[in-house]
């Protein structure tokens, strides 16, 4: 079945340490997204991609990183940088830039130790 | 820049109608998303919108004026299962790219 896979569901990261979260699609969708949501707050849009080898940052991206050498993944990675990156994760992807809805893994939650 | 405001929360009776209601200013225009969503799980789509006018979907309708830059979602026959956030979010921006921004969402609370 096609899909959105992100990976692991649950994270426990140590303070000052990077760590990667997993996003994958079989969708064949060209953009892809990354959201950072906190205790009962909306959707922050931390970077997007809308082809390949290309990315822009969204409205928070001070302390992550991303790349999107392959059409099917768009990992983000969480730096020591990151003053409060305890929250959830959600990627997204849409089959193109404008007009298609975009859907959704299951998240990551990520807690800092 | 983008910006979309939507209630914080609403309460609702079980049976009844309600109306979500969403406005947004942005740079750019590429259509506007509702989106359901449940504590702890990832939004789930609800409905499009990129014309003026109303778009139905059984129990779920969502309406659009461009020139206002106004959404709403209404959700006829309300269940306890409706219970949720409802995340409001437009596509837009400019110099060829184009975000997908949400708004803070409204929590519902359906009551017997």
């Amino acid at each position: 079945d096609g899909g959105i896979t992100q990976s692991p569901k649950y994270l426990f990261r140590k303070e000052g340490q990077n760590v990667t979260l997993s996003c994958e699609q079989n969708l064949n969708h060209d953009a892809m997204y990354w959201y950072r949501q906190d205790p009962g707050q909306g959707l922050r849009l931390i970077y997007y991609s809308q082809i390949v080898n290309d990315f822009q940052k969204g409205d928070i991206a001070e302390g992550y990183s991303v790349s999107r050498e392959k059409k099917e993944s768009f990992p983000l990675t969480v730096t020591s940088a990151q003053k409060n990156p305890t929250a959830f994760y959600l990627c997204a992807s849409s089959p193109r830039d404008r007009g298609y809805e975009a859907f959704f893994g299951q998240g990551t939650r990520l807690t800092v130790v | 820049g983008q910006n979309i405001d939507q209630p914080t929360e609403m309460t609702a009776t079980e049976g009844a109608i309600v109306q979500i209601n969403c406005t947004y200013q942005t740079s750019g225009f590429n259509g506007l998303f509702w989106y359901q969503q449940h504590a702890g799980e990832a939004p789930t789509f609800l409905s499009y919108n990129v014309l003026d006018g109303l778009e139905e979907k059984g129990r779920f309708s969502s309406f659009l004026s461009r020139s206002k830059g106004y959404s709403y979602l209404l959700l006829k026959e309300l269940q306890m299962k409706d219970s949720a956030s409802y995340l409001c979010a437009v596509r837009g921006g400019s110099g060829g790219y184009n975000k997908l921004i949400f708004g803070a969402g409204t929590r519902l609370a359906v009551h017997p």
